[in-house]
This record gives C-alpha cells, structure tokens and sequence, in this order.
C-alpha cells in the first residue's frame, strides 16, 4: 500500500528556514518521483520543485533561489528545505507521487 | 511557464446533472515521446488532492467512469456525466509535458 506522510514543524518565524521530511512506502524512490506542492490558505495549487528517480531535481523558477529538495533512500524520505520564509509562505505543504499524495502538513509563518 | 487556464472558476449543478470543465495550455503539452500529460485532480473540501485522470483521458484505478478526460495539444476537457454529492469540490487540471509543472486556477463545483 502506497503511503506519503510529511512531518515538520507547524509554526516557523519569519526570515528563518523550513525543514520538511516525506517519508514515504509501499514503493521505492530510485524508480519514482516525488514532487513537493503548496497550497495557501483558501487559495491553488502551486507546484514547488521535484526530485526525479535518479536523483536530480527541478525547481519552480519563483522558489529556486530558496528552494532544496533532497533526498535519504535509505530512509525512504524526501526532504525539502526552504529559506527566508516570509508570510506569504503560510500554506500547506504536500509531497506526491502523482496518483498518491500526503494528508499535507500546514505551516505558517509568523513571529 | 507555461499557464493553465481552467474555466469556469465555478459550477453551481443538481445531482444528476452532467458537466464540463476546460482546461487550455499556452504551449502544446504534447511531450518528446509523443505522449500529452494532462492530469485532472479533485480536492473534496478538507482533504488532500486526488488525481483522477492521467495522459488526458486515462482514468486512475477506482475512479468512476462518469468521469472522462479529452483533448489534445493545448486545449482539454473534464467531463462528469450525472454528478453525486461525493464530485462536490475543487478541480484541477494539472501539466506534466513541461518544467516547471504548472496547476490551473481551479474550478470550485457546488451543489445548486
């Protein structure tokens, strides 16, 4: 049974830098990708970054500059890391497989 | 990047009633491989997306066949032949041909 669950911390304080983990089973990293996608409160979709099967990652132009994903396929995890949050980086986070997705992890910036 | 545009943004319907959403690309979505990957997702209200339909009109396992994608380069369609209260939420189309991958704005159906 496929499974994606993101864990991190619910409340990070502006200009500071966000650690998320997915930590995923059922299937394995090295032959599928794992996408990252936020969705502010109320509002789409936006497609932040994946790590592809071997190991290479793209990024959404708007979040490069900030924007790291990573992975343990030891550990079966996914990670993503993202620096000088802002406000505007209150949403939750999801990570997916495509077909699966995780329940989503909420985050808000705030002081 | 390419811009997904989904219309309209809301659908008010009964149950039982078919519907349609579009979806349009700025760029073909038809990929080196020759295949179009055009995705539709539903987000029921407090849950996570699901997608529904993959390479425009495949459908994913367990999904109902009153769902049905078509289409082909930048201009796409979901259709829901007579909707149940569990179709009730937001839909999206979603690109998978180009980097980075791009969402449309959403299409919110409501009960009438």
């Amino acid at each position: 049974q496929v499974q994606l669950k993101e864990s991190g911390p619910g409340l990070v304080q502006p200009s500071q830098t966000l650690s998320l983990t997915c930590t995923v089973s059922g299937f394995s990293l090295t032959s599928n990708s794992v996408s990252w996608v936020r969705q502010p409160p109320g509002k789409g979709l936006e497609w932040m970054g994946a790590i592809w099967s071997g190991g290479s990652t793209d990024y959404n132009s708007a979040l490069k500059s900030r924007l790291s994903i990573s992975r343990d396929t030891s550990k079966s995890q996914v990670f993503l890391k993202m620096n000088s949050l802002q406000t505007e980086d209150t949403a939750i986070y999801f990570c997916t497989r495509g077909a699966d997705w995780g329940q989503g992890v909420m985050v808000t910036v705030s002081s | 990047d390419v811009v997904m545009t989904q219309t309209p943004p809301s659908l008010s319907v009964a149950i039982g009633q078919s519907v349609s959403i579009s979806c349009k690309s700025s760029q073909s979505l038809v990929a080196s491989d020759k295949n179009t990957y055009l995705n539709w997702l539903l987000q029921s209200p407090g849950r996570s997306p699901k997608r529904l339909i993959y390479q425009v009109s495949k459908l994913d396992s367990g999904v109902p066949d009153r769902f049905s994608g078509s289409g082909s380069e930048k201009d796409f369609t979901l259709k829901i032949s007579r909707v149940e209260a569990e179709d009730l939420g937001v839909y999206y189309c979603l690109q998978g041909t180009h980097l980075p991958r791009t969402f449309g704005g959403g299409t919110k159906l409501e009960l009438k």
